[in-house]
């Protein structure tokens, strides 16, 4: 089962500045790494698919790649409302196990 | 637009049994998988289950498989997530997702907050 190692745990930054979130796979898993955001209340959004593709709606400000096992979701120019929750998460070949990562919460310094 | 709306939770018994409802709207329903997928302060994100378009295959997590039973109804674009021997771990806000036919999910409901207490 592949685990997925999400840091920082917290992230405390101002707006205006610039976010790098980290999540490391426990082995290959190509670019099947989607990311997704999670506001107070509210359910997780999907923001990247595909390691690197914004989903429908999400601006151009959030950005995702890969190198190895290793994958980041950058946030430039953080606005009020990025400050949330992160997520990372992956599915097994099979049969299917779906896994996230812990999550990295991006507060307001 | 896409809609999923949960709703069948609140608070339960240990050992006692409890079924989840999720309405979807805005979509062919019977189209796409359907996912179950749990969140606690502890646990973070914890999928459940996963059930096929037409109904025909499910696959759970490794924690429910013995206890919980996911179903749907394409005729009224419900998904449901029957939960039994229902423990103090249990509880949890429960999500249902959407499936694109990928390995992620495209859309969420709002949540329904379970919990088991005595």
């Amino acid at each position: 089962e592949v685990v997925l190692t999400q840091s920082p745990a917290t992230l405390s930054l101002s707006p205006g500045e610039s976010a790098t979130l980290s999540c490391r796979a426990s082995q290959n898993i190509n670019f099947n790494l989607a990311w997704y955001q999670q506001k107070p209340g509210q359910a997780p959004r999907l923001l990247i698919y595909d390691a690197v593709n914004r989903a429908t709606g999400i601006p151009a400000t959030f950005s995702g790649t890969r190198s190895g096992t290793n994958f980041t979701l950058a946030i430039s120019g953080l606005e009020p409302e990025d400050f949330a929750l992160y997520y990372c998460q992956h599915r097994g070949s099979w049969p299917p196990k779906y896994t996230f990562g812990r999550g990295t919460n991006l507060e307001i310094k | 637009q896409v809609q999923l709306v949960e709703s069948g939770g609140g608070v339960v018994q240990p050992g006692k049994s409890l079924r989840l409802s999720c309405e979807a709207s805005g979509f062919i329903f019977n189209n796409f998988g359907m996912h179950w997928v749990r969140q606690t302060p502890g646990r973070g994100l914890e999928w459940l289950a996963v059930i096929w378009h037409d109904g025909s295959t499910q696959f759970y997590a490794d924690s429910v498989t013995d206890r919980f039973i996911i179903s749907r109804d394409n005729s009224k674009n419900l998904l449901f997530l029957e939960m039994n021997n229902l423990r103090g771990d249990d509880t949890a806000v429960y999500y249902c997702a959407r499936d694109p036919g990928r390995y992620f999910f495209d859309h969420w409901g709002q949540g329904t907050l379970v919990t088991v207490s005595s």
